[in-house]
């Protein structure tokens, strides 16, 4: 199947601090991959869709300058929340769809981010 | 708009019980139906789908079949582990757009 790739799987960053994460799709080319958030016991909340070569579509309430996503290539795509605060941390996840294969998507492992 | 509803949990199940979880969705469409799986501090692996009326999604002895009539995708095992133990998110998708979650169902297995 599909593999979908994450780094770092868990960082520690200081109040201000900027911190980016990688998705990489591993075994194929993904032209679409989405970023989510989790919380505790919840489920996952679609922050954004990446498309290669254009700007991300955000969805209603994520702050496009604060989570900056970049997809400039086929096998990657990055998310960097900028001046981070204690109330971005969270589990990021993202995902990504193959060609083919309509609307699935396989998800990464995700990302434990803990803002100090 | 699409929505899916998954029952609330925690399930608590003995090995080898039986397991349903339930799920039903609404969409303005045909959608494609998924499971997915998450395990502690884990990402979500794709369990088991299917893209239309009828289809039954199989994998490692779960299924699930899309049940148009109903608008229903039931989640079964007959005979569950304790590594089964996990969230279980059921979803949707339209052509083209994003997936719709479920609240996710935990499901405890015990030995």
């Amino acid at each position: 199947g599909a593999v979908v790739s994450q780094h770092p799987s868990w960082v520690i960053c200081k109040s201000g601090t900027s911190v980016k994460i990688e998705c990489r799709s591993l075994d194929f080319q993904a032209t679409t991959m989405f970023w989510y958030r989790q919380f505790p016991k919840q489920s996952l909340m679609l922050m954004a869709t990446s498309n290669e070569g254009s700007k991300a579509t955000y969805e209603q309430g994520v702050e496009k300058d604060k989570f900056l996503i970049n997809h400039a290539s086929l096998t990657l795509s990055t998310l960097t929340v900028t001046s981070a605060h204690p109330e971005d941390s969270s589990f990021y996840i993202c995902s990504a769809r193959v060609a083919g294969e309509g609307d699935t998507q396989y998800f990464g492992p995700g990302t434990r981010l803990t803002v100090l | 708009g699409n929505s899916v509803t998954q029952m609330e949990g925690p399930v608590t199940l003995s090995e080898e019980a039986f397991l349903t979880i339930n799920c039903t969705y609404t969409a303005t469409g045909y959608p494609s139906l998924f499971w997915y799986v998450q395990y502690p501090g884990e990402g979500l692996q794709l369990l088991l789908k299917a893209t239309k009326a009828d289809d039954k999604g199989s994998n490692k002895g779960f299924e699930a079949t899309y049940r148009k009539e109903t608008t229903s995708f039931h989640l079964e095992k007959g005979s569950v582990q304790v590594s089964d133990s996990a969230v279980y998110f059921c979803a949707l998708a339209e052509y083209g757009n994003k997936l719709v979650f479920g609240a996710g169902t935990i499901l405890r297995v015990k030995s």
